[in-house]
């Protein structure tokens, strides 16, 4: 089994929709993080658990609501997005958040509409 | 501000060129420079670049980096169709940030 995965791996919804999206590493590792990637833009830091902590939130809108119940599991909780949402979520894992190599799942890509 | 420049931002050549793929940076507190390698989805590790100088070769694929003028190139030689993708530069900071560059986007033609 790959070390990232991430359901759904497609995803449409409406903008008064309510979902999430869920991400699970088989890694042991200790950190987790969910990137934006946007048409033509560079992937976007959105947030940073570590250890079950979130430790960055990089001034993201309240519809996106992550949560780390262990330290294998992330979600990002999804209400009354935009479309400009529209993008592919990833989600990464590495050993610590000290430590550099991250290690991408294959990404949901979300169409609001 | 932090700021990585890629470029370019797309190249197209043919199978057996050789091609470099420039990084260029400016972060707070510098730690360390990250290539990923982007295909249809996931971003996958290619190199960490700690020191300067200091070049990192895996196969055809090569990088260094230079910490006086911030920049990091990476060298493919003998281009292979396999090798199309997005290549994403990420320098990382003391403060355990990654900014990950626009990309350059790769394709090899047959």
């Amino acid at each position: 089994e790959t070390g990232v995965t991430q359901t759904p791996r497609h995803l449409v919804m409406g903008m008064t929709n309510k979902k999430s999206l869920k991400c699970e590493q088989h890694l042991g590792h200790n950190a987790m993080y969910w990137y934006k990637q946007s048409a033509k833009k560079p992937l976007e830091l959105m947030f940073v658990y570590s250890l079950e902590e979130r430790v960055e939130n990089n001034s993201v809108p309240s519809r996106f609501s992550p949560e780390c119940p262990n330290s294998s599991h992330l979600f990002l909780h999804l209400h009354t997005l935009q479309p400009e949402d529209s993008a592919l979520y990833l989600c990464a894992s590495s050993q610590a958040r000290t430590i550099e190599t991250q290690y991408f799942g294959p990404g949901t890509r979300l169409l609001v509409l | 501000e932090d700021k990585v420049v890629q470029s370019p931002l797309s190249l197209v050549v043919h199978e057996g060129d050789t091609v470099t793929l420039n990084c260029s940076y400016e972060v707070t507190n510098f730690r360390s420079l990250l290539w990923y390698k982007q295909e249809k989805k996931a971003p996958t590790f290619l190199f960490m670049l700690t020191s300067s100088g200091i070049e990192k070769k895996s196969g055809r694929l090569s990088s260094i980096l230079d910490k006086k003028e911030l920049f990091s190139i990476l060298n493919i030689t003998a281009t292979q169709t396999g090798d199309s993708a997005v290549y994403l530069c990420a320098p990382r900071t003391g403060g355990f940030k990654t900014i990950f560059g626009a990309g350059t986007r790769l394709f090899v033609k047959a």
